[in-house]
């Protein structure tokens, strides 16, 4: 399986400023997926972060909110901007590749509490 | 698109019982269901998955069962331990429209398993 580290881990931040989270993963990934998990809940899958092409969001998620950027095959960022208390969650990122439904393991996750 | 419901919400059974966990799924273009068990403060971890194209799978204490045609999976722990207490998660994946392929996960809302002494 596939180790993926993300960085933060966690942070505390102010409301009204971003946070980039990174992904790195240690083969390289056709496809990689970012995930919010809010306290106590379960995961909701925010985008699919597409290398040389733009990030594909799922409903309730939008560009200008959850910017993602992807330069290769092993890497991938999530920008959490303006950010408001309720954007307090873990944020994980996942990886899996097209065309056989590989497995999905996920990063330790970044949890963001924003003051 | 897909919505996946899992139940029940919480699980307590004795020690050396089993437990099944059972999720149903919306989207009859689903292909891919994995199983999460997430211990509190950890990433989740994925303990067993089956395909489409395959109706049951064991892997020593754990089973996943899949019925495509009622569009529901189950997972069964036997003998539970006291380390099986946990949240768990059943997901299904939908192929893209693009030509298929591992796109992100639909969760179920998750399963409190307490396994009690």
């Amino acid at each position: 399986s596939a180790v993926i580290s993300q960085k933060p881990s966690r942070d505390i931040c102010q409301r009204g400023t971003s946070l980039t989270i990174q992904c790195q993963v240690d083969s390289q990934v056709t496809m990689m997926f970012w995930y919010r998990q809010q306290p106590g809940q379960s995961l909701t899958l925010i985008a699919t972060a597409n290398q040389g092409s733009e990030a594909t969001y799922e409903s309730g998620f939008v560009i200008d909110k959850f910017p993602i950027s992807r330069p290769n095959l092993t890497f991938s960022t999530l920008t959490v901007s303006n950010m408001s208390p309720e954007d307090s969650s873990i944020y994980l990122c996942s990886v899996g590749s097209r065309g056989g439904n590989t497995e999905a393991f996920f990063g330790q996750g970044t949890r963001l509490t924003v003051v | 698109g897909e919505n996946v419901e899992q139940h029940p919400s919480t699980l307590s059974v004795q020690e050396g019982d089993s437990a099944v966990i059972k999720c149903t799924y919306s989207d009859s273009a689903s292909n891919y269901f994995p199983w999460y068990k997430q211990e509190l403060g950890k990433r989740p971890q994925l303990i067993i998955d089956i395909r489409s194209n395959v109706g049951e799978k064991k892997d020593q204490r754990i089973a996943v069962t899949l019925n495509k045609t009622a569009k529901h999976f189950s997972l069964h722990i036997t003998e539970t331990q006291p380390e099986d207490s946990a949240v768990y998660f059943c997901a299904a994946s939908t192929p893209s429209g693009s030509g298929g392929g591992a796109d992100g996960l639909t969760f179920g809302k998750g399963t409190h398993l307490i396994i009690q002494p």
